[in-house]
């Protein structure tokens, strides 16, 4: 089974801070990785698929990269909106694999 | 507009059974793969199980395998979790998602239904 590691478990920023959450995976699953918002009593929210896709509606200061083992989520120019929890989801072989989460406050 | 809509959540004791349904409308559910996704309370996502668009191809997750079912009913555009051998760490609010190819899933959620495993 596939292992995502996702750094770091939560993170302290500021409105207009550029931030950058990172997944390893523990093998390599090309570019099958996408990324979740989830906001408190929230459903989960796709933001990015296929590593780099921007789902239609998100705001273009989220972006995605990376392919085999390492992913990154980049928030450029965080807003007041984006404190929430992140996660990845690779996709690459069954069972499918969330990494363990991210959570955004506000310094 | 697309819309999941999850049930059947409960109150039960471990060891018991339970039945979970999501209802899909605004789209052709036929076409799509369909996942049980939970989150257990103050927890993150787990990935639960994925039922293929014809319901001939299943897989698990190894915490489930072979006591949980996933299955689909496309004349009534429903999905299914049959939960058997319930266990306290089965406590989640489980949502189904839809998939409609391999690069392309989980685009839309339903609600989630709550099961609580308690004696």
């Amino acid at each position: 089974d596939i292992q995502m590691t996702q750094s770091p478990s939560a993170m302290s920023a500021s409105v207009g801070d550029r931030v950058t959450i990172t997944c390893r995976a523990s093998q390599g699953i090309s570019n099958y990785v996408a990324w979740f918002q989830q906001k408190p009593g929230k459903v989960p929210k796709r933001l990015i698929y296929a590593s780099s896709s921007l789902q239609s509606g998100v705001p273009s200061r989220f972006s995605g990269s990376g392919s085999g083992t390492e992913f990154t989520l980049t928030i450029s120019g965080l807003q007041p909106e984006d404190f929430a929890t992140y996660y990845c989801l690779q996709h690459k072989t069954y069972p499918l694999s969330f990494g363990g989460g991210t959570k955004v406050e506000i310094k | 507009q697309v819309q999941l809509v999850e049930s059947g959540g409960g109150v039960v004791q471990p060891g018991r059974s339970l039945r979970l349904s999501c209802a899909a409308s605004g789209f052709t559910f036929s076409n799509y793969n369909m996942h049980w996704v939970r989150q257990a309370p103050g927890e993150g996502l787990e990935w639960v199980a994925v039922i293929s668009s014809e319901g001939n191809n299943q897989f698990y997750a190894d915490s489930v395998r072979g006591r949980f079912t996933i299955s689909r009913d496309n004349s009534q555009n429903t999905l299914s979790l049959q939960m058997h051998v319930l266990r306290v760490e089965d406590t989640a609010l489980y949502y189904c998602a839809r998939e409609i190819n391999w690069i392309d899933l989980l685009d839309y959620w339903g609600q989630g239904t709550l099961v609580t495993v308690s004696s």
